[in-house]
Parts: structure tokens; sequence; C-alpha cells
């Protein structure tokens, strides 16, 4: 079972460029998730999306747009990367937003921004 | 989310059991307890979640405290590739029920 689905799992981007990270699901979960890991620090929350054509900021949004193209997608996009985005980008889904819920998260994208 | 403190490390030993700890003082009653994983250089993995009953499922146990201020993750035998950092989360009704994650507890298992 492929589960979440990341791409790409590396990226070495100069500063200022651009760049959409992909995420895909076959679980037909409803809510998806995007994070970044800096170093030695848990997960923090990027963007989600509760279902199919709704996006809501999390605790980290600034410098990051996504789009829920469908209800096994949603991408990530850096418009003008900044050193300050190199981090571990997880994409993740769950059935909903319930509380009693599992999410299912991807194996991560490692972006390094120079 | 309401606050979760967890141990920074744990050591264990292989094939022996390992009791987790967290203390979720500020609970409240509808807030579920979860527990993820994370191995090295991989994603989150589900490992449990409880809501007042203790939980069994095959990874491992959630033991809950009678007024639910902590509870407690048990590997019932630690294999080396239990090794990970293991966050105790708490999930409400708030702020879209996002999951949050603290510092968690970096588990070592020793052969």
């Amino acid at each position: 079972n492929a589960g979440v689905t990341q791409t790409p799992k590396f990226q070495v981007l100069k500063t200022g460029q651009s760049m959409t990270l992909q995420c895909a699901q076959d679980m037909n979960h409803n809510s998806m998730y995007w994070y970044r890991q800096d170093p030695g620090m848990g997960l923090r929350l990027i963007y989600y999306s509760a279902s199919e054509g709704t996006t809501d900021k999390g605790e980290v949004p600034n410098g990051y747009n996504v789009s829920r193209l469908n209800k096994r997608e949603f991408s990530l996009r850096l418009e003008s990367a900044a050193p300050s985005q190199t981090s571990v980008y997880f994409c993740a889904s769950s059935e909903a937003l319930r509380r009693n819920t599992e999410a299912f998260f991807g194996q991560g994208t490692r972006l390094t921004v120079v | 989310d309401a606050k979760t403190t967890q141990p920074n490390s744990m050591e264990s030993n292989e094939e022996e059991p390992v009791h987790l700890p967290c203390n979720h003082s500020t609970i409240s009653g509808t807030d579920y307890i979860h527990w993820y994983r994370q191995l090295p250089s991989q994603g989150p993995e589900y490992v449990i979640h409880g809501l007042t009953s203790n939980v069994n499922n095959r990874m491992a146990s959630l033991a809950i405290a009678e007024d639910r201020k902590s509870s407690t993750l048990i590997l019932h035998r630690a294999t080396l590739r239990d090794a990970a950092v293991y966050y105790c989360i708490l999930r409400d009704n708030n702020a879209g029920n996002m999951l949050t994650f603290g510092g968690g507890t970096r588990l070592m298992v020793k052969p």
C-alpha cells in the first residue's frame, strides 16, 4: 500500500527560486496537512485542508501557499525560497479532522535553500 | 491543544518492557490522548490513542490514569526497531483538531 507519497525526496534550491512539493494519498481521506520539521525539533503545522476545496493556515504559514488539487492531492508551494525554509517537509492525511482519527505521514521532502 | 510533558530521553534493554510516561495535567474532558513515534529519517507513525479506558493494539498498550492527568505508553518487548522519538499529543475540539508535536521522548534500545 502506497499510503502518502511525497515528491521529490530531496531538493536543493537557491535563494529566491520557487518550487512545489507534491503530496498524494490513496486512502480516500478527506483531510490533508503540511508540516515542517527543523533539526532536533518537533513538527510544526504549515497549512491544512479539512476537505476538498478548503485550506486553512496552521502555525507557520508565512512564505508558503497550498493547493488542494482534488481529494487525493495537496501541494505546497514556495514562491521565493529563503534559507530559513531549509527543513524537512512532511505531508499527512487523515479520514477527517475528528479528534479520534489517526494521521498517516509521508516519508518527507528534505529541502535545502542556499 | 493542551500541553504535555515528557522526559527528553529514556533507555531500555532489548526484549524488556518499556514504559514511556506523559503528563497532561490540564487535559480537558473531551481531549483524546494520541501517541506517535518517529523513526530516524522517517515520517511520524501512529501508535495508539485513547480517551478514558486503557487501550491495546498490536504495537503497544496505553494506560490512562483514572484522573486522566497522565498516561503511559507501554511497549511490551522492546526491539532495536523501536528506537525512535515518541510523541504524546492531546487532540481537542479547538484549532481544527490539529496534531501539535512537542519535543517527545527519544527512546534508545540497547542490545
